[in-house]
């Protein structure tokens, strides 16, 4: 069965320094992988993804994510966060790109000032 | 804006009551999924449609949740005899959107408060 670890349950950096968040998948095949950010009261929203090729992903704000299969991991990461990043981040896999996601629980990403 | 939206933004109900829920996405597509998201944890797949037919249901989906989409558009999702162990956000998602054709874009969800 699919599933996704997201060992930090909460991590705080400081404005201006480099982030990873850290995600393990458990799948037996080649995985769809994603990322989605979720904002106080906002929905969720996809950061980037994985489903073939180029194994070092680029995402919308700055994030990109390397899939590596020998580790199961997907990291995501970001040279320097601002403020804005302050979020729950979820890393999700799916057997295909329409399948159901299959979600970890959650990083909480805090920002210090 | 995913394109997705979803009504009511927040409902609070007594145990017991029956509740529906409904999610609008705003063109044609295909697919329509439910999640559900438990405070403090990542959503959860409840089930999906491929246009009017619900295709695959989740163990979570017990025999008070029905989820329906009549016409391959909109769809709602109904609790009955709501518990307190129901509290969580329900989200929709659909397949597709003004970006990508083969990504999952989320509603704003519904939060239901069971008191």
């Amino acid at each position: 069965a699919q599933s996704v670890t997201q060992p930090d349950i909460h991590i705080t950096v400081s404005e201006g320094a480099s982030l990873e968040l850290r995600c393990n998948y458990s799948y037996g095949a080649t995985p769809y992988l994603f990322w989605y950010v979720q904002s106080p009261g906002q929905g969720l929203q996809l950061l980037l993804k994985y489903f073939s090729g180029d194994t070092l992903v680029q995402g919308i704000k700055g994030f990109e994510a390397e899939f590596k299969r020998s580790q199961s991991s997907f990291n995501l990461r970001k040279p320097s966060v601002h403020w804005s990043d302050a979020a729950e981040y979820f890393c999700a896999v799916g057997y295909s790109s329409a399948s159901k996601i299959i979600f970890g629980s959650g990083t909480r990403l805090s920002i210090r000032p | 804006d995913t394109g997705v939206s979803q009504d009511p933004r927040h409902k609070i109900t007594k145990r017991g009551q029956n509740v529906t829920f409904r999610c609008d996405p705003i063109s044609e597509h295909n697919r329509l999924y439910w999640y559900r998201q438990t405070l403090g944890q990542g959503p959860e797949f409840l089930t999906y449609f491929q246009n009017e037919a619900q295709l695959e249901k989740s163990r979570l989906l017990s025999d008070r949740f029905s989820a329906e989409r009549p016409k391959g558009s909109f769809s709602t999702l109904e609790i009955q005899r709501t518990e307190q162990g129901d509290s969580a956000m329900y989200l929709c998602a659909i397949l597709g959107g003004r970006v990508s054709g083969d990504t999952q874009y989320f509603g704003p969800g519904t939060r239901l408060t069971v008191l």
